[in-house]
């Protein structure tokens, strides 16, 4: 199985500030068509996961525009450009590249 | 706007079979363009794919279940569903059901229903 594992586990923030989170998987998530099956999920307390970015840096539809993914390869990162309180939350990584799809361990992102 | 909904079985004695469903409305499930998920989260928020099904029937398992997990569809009342033989304690977590866009990724996730293995 693809590990994924995330860095770092907790991400204490000021409002308005930036954060950034990162991702790294055990190989390539190369898919043999090309891409690279790379998202990142947010879980609100209390709720289901949301998706906020697939194939690495595509934003889902609805998702506010200070939220953004790169990478390549085995090493991605999701950047906030500007935290706001509707933010706090566990931010998951998940790769779908190759089976059995697995996700990383979760990085809490809590306000100063 | 799709809605997936899970149903509740609450509490499950060890051995025994957890049988999931969830009811898709807003979308029909036999669309080619999608595959329908089970995910579990554990108490300690990890999340684990359980596995996937397409309307044709086609499925995928977690080798981690060991065999344990079957899933199917059913068109006619626009529902699939997930049945896990065997259960322990190790079972016990959130489990979510959701669709993944072909190309995409998963896009839309029931709430969730919390499953207990207890005797």
């Amino acid at each position: 199985d693809i590990v994924m594992t995330q860095t770092p586990l907790s991400s204490p923030v000021t409002l308005g500030q930036p954060a950034s989170i990162s991702c790294r998987s055990s190989q390539s998530l190369v898919n043999s068509d090309g891409n690279t099956y790379l998202s990142w999920l947010q879980q609100r307390p209390g709720q289901p996961p949301r998706l906020l970015i697939y194939k690495i840096s595509n934003r889902f539809s609805g998702v506010p525009d200070r939220f953004s993914g790169s990478g390549a390869g085995t090493d991605f990162t999701l950047t906030i450009s500007r935290v706001e309180a509707e933010d706090v939350g566990v931010y998951y990584c998940t790769q779908a590249s190759q089976f059995p799809y697995t996700f990383g361990q979760g990085t809490r992102l809590e306000i100063k | 706007q799709l809605h997936l909904q899970e149903s509740d079985p609450g509490l499950v004695k060890p051995s025994e079979t957890l049988s999931l469903t969830c009811t898709v409305s807003g979308g029909s499930i036999s669309s080619p363009n999608y595959y329908w998920v089970w995910i579990r989260q554990s108490p300690g928020m990890r999340l684990e794919w359980i596995g996937s099904i397409h309307y044709t029937g086609n499925a995928y398992y977690n080798p981690s279940l060991n065999s344990r997990a079957a899933m199917s569809v059913d068109m006619s009342n626009n529902l699939f569903s997930l049945r896990l033989y065997s259960v322990t304690a190790a079972d016990t977590a959130v489990y979510f059901c959701a669709r993944v866009e072909v190309g995409v990724s998963v896009d839309y996730w029931g709430q969730g229903a919390l499953v207990t293995v207890s005797s």
